[in-house]
C-alpha cells in the first residue's frame, strides 16, 4: 500500500501521560499535515509542513502539541500531559505542492487518541 | 464569525433527487477550494476540485462565487452510495464541519 500511513491507529492513554503519533507520507510528497477530528466536526488544521520546515502551526495547537519532521518524510506529533479534551481523531495528510496551487491532500486513516 | 461554514445538514433526500451545499468562506484572499467526501469512520477523500470558471464531473457541479463568497455543490440523480458527510476546504487547511447527505431508497 503506497498511501498514507499512521501509526498507531488506537490508542488508549490515561490523563497526563504522553504520547507520541507517527505519519508516513506518500513517499514524493513534499508537504505533511496534521488535523484532530472530532464527533460532528470537520478537520481541524493543527500545523504543516513543506519538507522538513514546519511553515504554520494553528494558534488553537497548545504548547504541549509537538510537531516533527526530521527529514522531510515521516512525521510525530506528539501531546504531552494530555487532557481528556484531547481525545480525538489525529489525521494526517500528505500532498505535492507544484505551482498551480490546488493541491489534492490525501489523508492517513487515523489515528484515534482516548484520553481516560 | 468561523473562517468557513457550510449548511448545517442533515439532509434526507430520495433516490434520483437533486441536492445542493453551500459553503462560505471568510478571507477574500482565498485562493483554493475542494469538496472532500467521508464516509462514516473513514478518513476524508478528494472529491473534486473548485475552479473559478466551475466544472463538472459526472452527477457532480461545483461552482464558485467570489463576489459571495462562497462556493457550492450539486449532486444531480442522487445514489444510495452518494451518502457520506461532504466537507468543503479552503485555501487547503480550512475545512467546514461537513453536511451529512443520507440518500434513502
Amino acid at each position: 500500500d503506497t498511501g498514507v500511513s499512521q501509526d498507531p491507529r488506537h490508542k488508549i492513554t490515561k490523563r497526563g501521560q504522553n504520547v507520541t503519533f507517527r505519519c508516513d507520507p506518500i513517499s514524493e510528497h513534499n508537504r505533511l499535515y496534521w488535523y484532530r477530528q472530532t464527533l460532528g466536526q470537520g478537520p481541524e488544521f493543527l500545523t504543516y509542513f513543506q519538507n522538513e520546515a514546519q511553515l504554520e502551526k494553528s494558534r488553537l495547537l497548545s504548547d504541549r502539541f509537538s510537531a516533527e519532521r526530521p527529514k522531510g518524510s515521516f512525521s510525530t506529533l506528539e501531546i504531552q500531559r494530555t487532557e481528556q479534551g484531547d481525545s480525538a481523531m489525529y489525521l494526517c495528510a500528505s500532498s505535492l505542492a507544484t505551482g498551480t496551487g490546488l493541491v489534492e491532500q490525501f489523508f492517513g486513516p487515523g489515528t484515534r487518541l482516548t484520553v481516560l | 464569525r468561523k473562517e468557513v461554514e457550510q449548511d448545517p445538514g442533515p439532509f434526507n433526500v430520495p433516490e434520483g433527487a437533486t441536492v445542493a451545499f453551500n459553503c462560505t468562506y471568510s478571507n477574500s484572499a482565498s485562493q483554493s477550494f475542494f469538496w472532500y467526501r467521508q464516509d462514516c469512520r473513514k478518513e476524508p477523500k478528494l472529491l473534486m476540485s473548485v475552479y473559478s470558471s466551475g466544472n463538472e464531473d459526472g452527477r457532480f457541479t461545483a461552482q464558485l462565487n467570489r463576489a459571495s463568497q462562497y462556493i457550492s455543490l450539486l449532486i444531480r440523480d442522487s445514489k444510495l452510495s452518494d451518502s457520506a458527510t461532504y466537507l468543503c476546504v479552503v485555501n487547503g487547511k480550512r475545512f467546514g464541519a461537513g453536511t451529512r447527505l443520507t440518500v434513502k431508497p
